[in-house]
């Protein structure tokens, strides 16, 4: 355990869903990110918080749409998904932003757009 | 652009033998990390190393880096089937210290 929960572990929406994914960490971090794994790219950074503060959006669509109500939790909103953007989706925690330090990630929630 | 390449893709080996993964990337960096996936889970943090050391030891890991080259080595000794997994290295470029960019990684198996 790495002390980052994510879920669900699994979820299977259609392309006009509207779901949402969970993280939560418990190791007193104050910056958190989310990443999208496919099968055909390396892993992408998408958004990283810092203090409950979005510092970075990468060029991610706007049908992503993450929010972060405390330096603990972490969402990813999703809507009007498409079948392209099946993925893991991992989110992973550091000590602070602008330290350089290891990452702590979740098991990731595998997403399936249908 | 893609940062991180690992070489190589793939690498099968017989338990007890050592596996080596190489990292190039194409930036000035300040750190590389490497990282470790078991199918299809989260990532967990092997070793960080900054860009004014060389090389870092860690149990069986060793880690070295070559910043003239843009290149750095995982090597892991005395492999054991429960090393088989995915490597990734990251690199933070000049986006940042916690901007971390990801290869491809190196899928090693590790026979008994």
């Amino acid at each position: 355990e790495t002390g980052v929960t994510q879920t669900p572990r699994h979820l299977v929406m259609g392309m006009t869903n509207k779901k949402s994914l969970k993280c939560e960490q418990h190791l007193g971090h104050n910056a958190m990110y989310w990443y999208k794994q496919s099968a055909k790219k390396p892993l992408e950074l998408m958004f990283v918080y810092s203090l409950e503060e979005r510092v970075e959006n990468n060029s991610v669509p706007s049908r992503f749409s993450p929010e972060c109500p405390n330096s603990s939790h972490l969402f990813l909103h999703l809507h009007t998904l498409q079948p392209e953007d099946s993925a893991l989706y991992l989110c992973a925690s550091s000590r602070a932003f602008g330290l350089a330090d290891e990452q702590y990630f979740g098991p990731g929630t595998r997403l399936t757009v249908t | 652009s893609q940062q991180g390449e690992e070489d190589p893709q793939a690498l099968s080996i017989q338990e007890g033998e050592n596996a080596t993964m190489n990292c190039s990337y194409k930036t000035s960096i300040n750190n590389l990390q490497w990282y470790r996936q078991n199918s299809g889970r989260g990532l967990v943090h092997l070793i960080l190393i900054r860009s004014n050391e060389r090389e870092k030891h860690s149990g069986r890991l060793r880690v070295t880096l070559d910043t003239s080259k843009k290149s750095s080595s995982l090597l892991i000794t005395a492999s054991r089937a429960a090393d088989t997994a995915s490597y990734f290295c990251a690199t933070d470029g000049t986006g940042g210290y916690n901007k971390l960019i990801f290869g491809a990684g190196t899928r090693l198996a590790v026979h008994p």
